[in-house]
């Protein structure tokens, strides 16, 4: 069975990086597609991008000057960097694995960030 | 970007009811549009792919329909269980774009 589990600071300073991990356990990331999603409080969810099986990556347009998807797949990890965090990017972060034509069939736990000085 | 607008934004509701929401895309997507269930502290739940497909393990009270710009979700004889935020999803469009959401409450 295939589980994700994020993982991360919970508390970032304004203008500074927020960094993520997502674990992946039951299934290679070598295969498939890997995202990462944000629901803001007040409900609204935010596609910010994915990498796939080869590596290649892709990113919201809105994101992309500050975002970055990578991963290890020697510890079957993928990681979401946001660069010059403002308090807007306070939100629940998901990681999310794709099946066949789905895009996010499976989902993370999430966890919440919350940017503060 | 596609904007995916959800309606109604909530909805009172009792067991047995039947349910339908909607989703209207700003521009044809197709049938690439996602059903999700969102319990309170959950992450959420695929429940229709590609519109109309149901995904495994999900109950056939639920039913999605719809391709180009309109489509919907039905619960038919609504549970306890089923209280939650529906999203709808288009993946046609780069970005993809989810709507903001229907909130089932008890009438």
């Amino acid at each position: 069975e295939v589980q994700l589990q994020e993982s991360g600071p919970g508390l970032v300073k304004p203008s500074q990086s927020l960094s993520l991990t997502c674990s992946v356990t039951g299934y290679s990331i070598t295969s498939n597609y890997w995202g990462w999603i944000r629901k803001f409080p007040g409900n609204k969810m935010e596609w910010m991008g994915y990498i796939s099986y080869s590596g290649s990556t892709s990113y919201n347009p809105s994101l992309k000057s500050r975002i970055s998807i990578t991963r290890d797949t020697s510890k079957n990890q993928f990681f979401l960097q946001l660069n010059s965090v403002t308090t807007e990017d306070t939100a629940t972060y998901y990681c999310a694995r794709s099946e066949a034509a789905i895009p996010f069939a499976y989902w993370g736990q999430g966890t919440l960030v919350t940017v503060s000085s | 970007n596609t904007v995916m607008t959800q309606s109604p934004t909530s909805m009172f509701i009792s067991v047995g009811d039947r349910v339908t929401m909607n989703c209207k895309a700003s521009q044809n997507v197709g049938t690439n549009v996602d059903w999700y269930q969102q319990k309170t502290g959950q992450s959420p739940k695929l429940l229709i792919y590609g519109a109309s497909n149901r995904y495994t393990g999900v109950p056939d009270r639920f039913t999605g329909s719809g391709s180009g710009t309109d489509f919907t979700l039905t619960i038919s004889n609504m549970q306890a269980e089923d209280l939650a935020v529906y999203y709808c999803l288009q993946y046609n469009y780069n970005p993809w774009t989810f709507g903001g959401g229907t909130k089932l409450e008890l009438k």
